[in-house]
């Protein structure tokens, strides 16, 4: 299985900092790597895949970027609602598995 | 707009099975595979496995092999999720998600989750 790690685990921001989300894969997954976001009580929703295709409705302050097996997802001007846990999660094969998840919360 | 609603949450004893609905409505059921992906409290996202539900041939992640078994019934658009020899450790929200894309496949779509708690 591919595993994929996340760091940081967890960060604080203010409103209107630039994050950014590393996500590396144990092997080299090509671009076949998603980005989702979760708040707490509800489902994931997909923001980024491919590496750096924009889900449709996704705000462009959000990006993703890299190949192989490092990427990132980068956050420029946080807003109130971007305060939640993101996944990367890789489909370059089955099984398909998630980072452990990174919490982005208030500063 | 195609949604995914799943059955309620559930109680079970250690040992018992459990079977969790997923029902697409608002667009074609057929084509796309949906899968189940579980969050145990405080834990990241696992993928357990899908179908696609026309064949309805389902695949399944190693590590449930032989414990999880998925299914579709086409003329309701529902696919569900039985599984079985349940633990605590098998106390988790399910959600079913739907899996689009072929060189770069990715969930696009989500149920509401179901709450599953194993229990003495």
């Amino acid at each position: 299985d591919i595993q994929m790690t996340q760091s940081p685990s967890s960060l604080s921001a203010s409103v209107g900092d630039r994050v950014t989300i590393t996500c590396r894969a144990s092997q080299s997954i090509g671009a076949s790597l998603n980005w989702y976001q979760q708040k707490p009580g509800t489902a994931p929703k997909l923001l980024i895949y491919a590496a750096s295709s924009l889900q449709s409705g996704v705000p462009s302050r959000l990006s993703g970027g890299g190949s192989g097996t490092d990427f990132t997802l980068t956050i420029s001007g946080l807003q109130p609602e971007d305060f939640a846990t993101y996944f990367c999660q890789q489909s370059y094969s089955s099984p398909w598995t998630f980072g452990q998840g990174t919490k982005v919360d208030i500063k | 707009q195609v949604q995914l609603v799943q059955s309620g949450a559930e109680v079970k004893k250690p040992g018992s099975s459990v079977k969790v609905s997923c029902k697409a409505s608002g667009g074609a059921f057929r084509k796309y595979e949906i899968s189940w992906v579980r969050q145990a409290p405080g834990h990241g996202l696992e993928w357990m496995g899908g179908i696609i539900p026309f064949p309805g041939v389902p695949q399944y992640a190693q590590k449930f092999q032989g414990r999880v078994t998925i299914t579709a019934d086409d003329p309701t658009s529902t696919v569900y999720m039985e599984l079985s020899s349940l633990q605590s450790e098998d106390t988790a929200v399910y959600y079913c998600a739907r899996r689009i894309g072929f060189s770069h496949s990715m969930f696009d779509l989500w149920g509401q989750g179901t709450l599953v708690t194993v229990s003495p």
